[in-house]
Order: structure tokens, then sequence, then C-alpha cells
């Protein structure tokens, strides 16, 4: 019974392509959140969604698009990929300002 | 400058031993004060939280605000091998809308 759940865990794909990652989450939270880990580990918020809808839209270039069909899911799709979006990309949820709960974590490698 | 600064170690400590970890922060709006444990290639996963100044204990950790001075402090006691991890502290406003992190620090007990 995974809270928080990513798919897929792991993504290779080339430079150019245009990749989805999934998330879902079953703990009843109002809120989303699309996080950015880079190499030296520092989270990074880039979309926050409260009810379906967007209210952080952190400095992230338009080609990553975020997609929020009901409260429980939100999804990420990335158009044009390059190089420097490798890194490990973090769904999250919450109710309340306490405490955010994380999925597992989507490793994305473009090459 | 980042909101969160946290020494990102690494650190290396004996088993048993007693680690200190700390954050400083800018924003005097932050009013919920959260250390996450991330092992690697797995999620960040909430230890323990704190809302204004205080501390408060759970087990082996103890968990301490100051916000006067802008700084917060995880102690773990005796700590033990399995404690080797990145640990991130995360500070958040009253919305909740995001979570801010430190850049983690990297601990290892040795046996």
């Amino acid at each position: 019974d995974t809270a928080v759940s990513q798919t897929p865990k792991y993504l290779v794909t080339q430079m150019g392509n245009d990749k989805s990652i999934k998330c879902e989450q079953n703990l009843g939270h109002d809120t989303m959140y699309w996080y950015k880990q880079d190499s030296k580990k520092f989270l990074k918020i880039m979309f926050s969604y409260n009810n379906k809808e967007l209210i952080i839209n952190e400095t992230v270039p338009n080609r990553f698009s975020p997609k929020s069909p009901d409260k429980a899911h939100l999804n990420l799709h990335i158009n044009s990929l390059e190089l420097g979006d490798s890194a490990v990309y973090f769904c999250a949820s919450s109710q309340s300002p306490s405490q955010a709960f994380f999925g597992q974590g989507t490793r994305l490698t473009v090459v | 400058q980042k909101e969160v600064e946290q020494d990102p170690g690494p650190l290396s400590v004996p088993e048993g031993a007693i680690v200190s970890l700390n954050c400083t922060y800018s924003n005097s709006a932050f009013q919920y004060f959260m250390w996450y444990r991330q092992y690697s290639r797995k999620g960040p996963e909430l230890l323990m939280y704190t809302y204004s100044s205080g501390n408060k204990e759970d087990g082996r950790f103890t968990a301490q605000v100051d916000k006067s001075s802008k700084y917060i402090s995880l102690f773990i006691r005796d700590s033990q091998p399995s404690d080797s991890a990145t640990y991130l502290c995360a500070m958040s406003t009253n919305t909740g809308n995001q979570f801010y992190f430190g850049t983690g620090t990297s601990l290892t007990v040795i046996p």
C-alpha cells in the first residue's frame, strides 16, 4: 500500500524525446508537488497543486508541463528533453504545512 | 543566497556517538521545521517535525528550533550504522504551498 507512487522508477531516453512521469497518492491529500533533486542532493520545487489547481510554478522551462486530472494524481510531461534535465524527480503530497510525503523518485537520464 | 543553508558534510562518526546536524535559514515566515532522512536511491522519509520554537524528542532523535537565531538542529544519540544516510532539513510557512530544503548532510556511522 504505497502512499505516494511514481512510475517509472528509471527512465533513460535520448535528447529531443518527449516523456511523462506519473504520480498517484492514496493519502487523500489536497496538495501535490513535483521536486527536482540534482546530483548534489538539493531538492528544488518545480510545481505545486492544490485540489487540481496550480499554485506554485517556479522558474521551470515551459518544456515541463504538469497535469492534475484529479487531486490524487499529478503527472509531469517533458518535451524536447535536454542533457541538463537528467536528475531525480520526486512527487510528494501533503495535507498540512508540517509534513510532506515523498514517492520513491524517478531517475531520469538523458543521453 | 539559498533560503535554507545546511553543511553538506560528509560526516563520519563511530557507532554510539552523538551526532549533531544543523541548518540556518533567512525567512522569518517559516513556522514548520522538518527533518528528513534519505537512503541512497530512495525518497526522503520524514523523521520528525516541530512547530515554531522548542524541542521535540522521538526515541534517539531530538529536534531543536531557535527562531530568534534562525537555527535548527537534529541530534542523534547512540548512533547506529543503520543511521547512515543523507539528512535533509526542510521548512515551510503556514500556507504549506512548498517546502524549502537544505542541501542535505551525508552521515556515515562506522561500526
